[in-house]
């Protein structure tokens, strides 16, 4: 099946860091969406990119749909200690009806 | 805001015992997932409904799990009987229709088996 490889696997950063992120998957994909998750929490959507080569911004929150469609980038800038959590990319296969995660990003930010 | 609901949070069962955790969409929406994640992994799918109707289900284990959305609103999921390696978060989502990429995850009930 489809599998995306997410990295770094973990990060410990010092706030005001900015960080930066990465997906990479063997299938293309219509649509990349990055979410975060909080412990004992669901996922929660943060950016979501549409179309190959669009660059897309939510606050400190910048995305990238890379033009092959086979990977995406987050960065987050300026990081702040509740932005520890884990950040995953999820992909959207080209019927739009599986949505694939990533392994996961652990982040963790020291004040 | 709208938001999925999920009950319980929490569940610790022993093997072999029958376990059900239950969904409620965001109003309106038409598309229900459920997802299973083990700790230190992402989500992966275990069934998704379109209104009442499963769509897929090819990742289900079918000999001990089963889930229903019988008048296409909230959901159910069972398992029976629970083994050792069922124990993770099970997450629901939901979306306004298949083709919409935005899914909308609840809180998560955490499964242990013991």
């Amino acid at each position: 099946g489809q599998q995306l490889n997410q990295s770094p696997q973990s990060m410990f950063i010092q706030e005001g860091e900015d960080v930066s992120m990465n997906c990479t998957s063997s299938s293309i994909f219509n649509t990349w969406l990055w979410y975060k998750q909080d412990p004992g929490e669901g996922p929660v959507l943060l950016i979501a990119l549409y179309k190959a080569g669009e660059l897309t911004s939510n606050g400190r929150l910048t995305a990238q749909f890379g033009i092959t469609r086979k990977d995406s980038f987050l960065n987050i800038s300026a990081s702040i200690p509740s932005d520890v959590g884990i950040y995953f990319c999820a992909g959207l296969n080209n019927a739009g009806n599986m949505l694939t995660f990533g392994g996961g990003t652990r982040l963790m930010v020291k004040p | 805001e709208a938001e999925v609901a999920q009950s319980p949070r929490y569940k610790i069962t022993e093997k072999s015992q029958a376990v059900a955790f239950w969904c409620d969409p965001i109003s309106g929406h038409a598309t229900l997932y459920w997802y299973r994640q083990i700790l230190g992994q992402g989500p992966e799918l275990l069934v998704q409904f379109q209104d009442e109707s499963v769509v897929d289900d090819s990742q289900l284990p079918k000999d001990r799990f089963s889930a229903e959305r019988l008048k296409g609103v909230d959901s159910t999921l069972k398992i029976q009987p629970a083994e050792l390696g069922d124990s993770a978060m099970y997450l629901c989502a939901s979306s306004r229709d298949r083709v919409t990429d935005t899914q909308y995850f609840g809180p998560g009930t955490r499964l242990t088996v013991l």
